[in-house]
């Protein structure tokens, strides 16, 4: 069946540094690849999207680039700040409204 | 836009009793969805409510497993019988429209432990 998997965390990272989250996928077809997020406290909200291969969704300096030859859609971010903390969850969609989520990658930014 | 609310927060419960969770979707959303999440996962699709009707389901709704959404406003997810493998977060979400064209609004979820 579809999956994602998402790199281990926890991630640790100093203020400003180079963040990068893996994900890969298994699905047949083309899904609609999403990255969430979870603040503390808060729940999943939509981080960015990509809905074919080559796309690239970004969002508040995040990016990400849908993969299809390496079926990956990483995170990047060029200079994570402390509000960037968060567990950051992987998705695909092919239909039937149900989002396939990964296992989450907890990030912790220290000042 | 007051959010996605989920009620109770915590719910700590026998094995066998019954147990039943509310979620009050954003209220101009007429779509809204149920996921579970155990420790160290991430959300798994239970179901989907297209206004009052519910168009899917997973087959990890087993039959001691249901939900409502009379009106088409709030939703209810009922757990008969519950076991030690139900404990986990119940999350619910909606939209105002489907997963392909809107972000889902999640809910804080609602951790049922089954002692």
């Amino acid at each position: 069946g579809d999956s994602v998997t998402q790199m281990e965390g926890p991630v640790t990272l100093s203020e400003e540094a180079f963040l990068t989250i893996n994900c890969t996928y298994t699905a047949t077809g083309y899904p609609s690849l999403f990255w969430y997020v979870q603040y503390p406290g808060e729940g999943l909200q939509l981080l960015l999207k990509a809905t074919k291969a080559d796309d690239k969704g970004s969002n508040k300096g995040f990016e990400a680039t849908y993969r299809k030859e390496t079926t990956s859609f990483h995170l990047e971010k060029g200079s994570v700040q402390v509000s960037d903390s968060a567990v950051y969850f992987c998705a695909l969609y092919k239909g039937a409204q149900k989002l396939v989520f990964g296992q989450g990658t907890r990030l912790t930014i220290n000042p | 836009d007051t959010g996605v609310s989920q009620d109770p927060r915590h719910k700590i419960t026998k094995r066998g009793q019954n147990v039943t969770f509310r979620c009050d979707p954003i209220s101009e959303h007429n779509r809204l969805y149920w996921y579970r999440q155990t420790l160290g996962q991430g959300p798994e699709f239970l179901t989907y409510f297209q206004n009052e009707a519910q168009l899917e389901k997973s087959r990890l709704l087993s039959d001691r497993f249901s939900a409502e959404r009379p009106k088409g406003s709030f939703s209810t997810l009922e757990i008969q019988r519950t076991e030690q493998g139900d404990s986990a977060m119940y999350l619910c979400a909606s939209s105002p429209s489907g997963v392909w064209d809107s972000p889902l609004h999640f809910g804080n979820g609602t951790r049922l432990t089954v002692t």
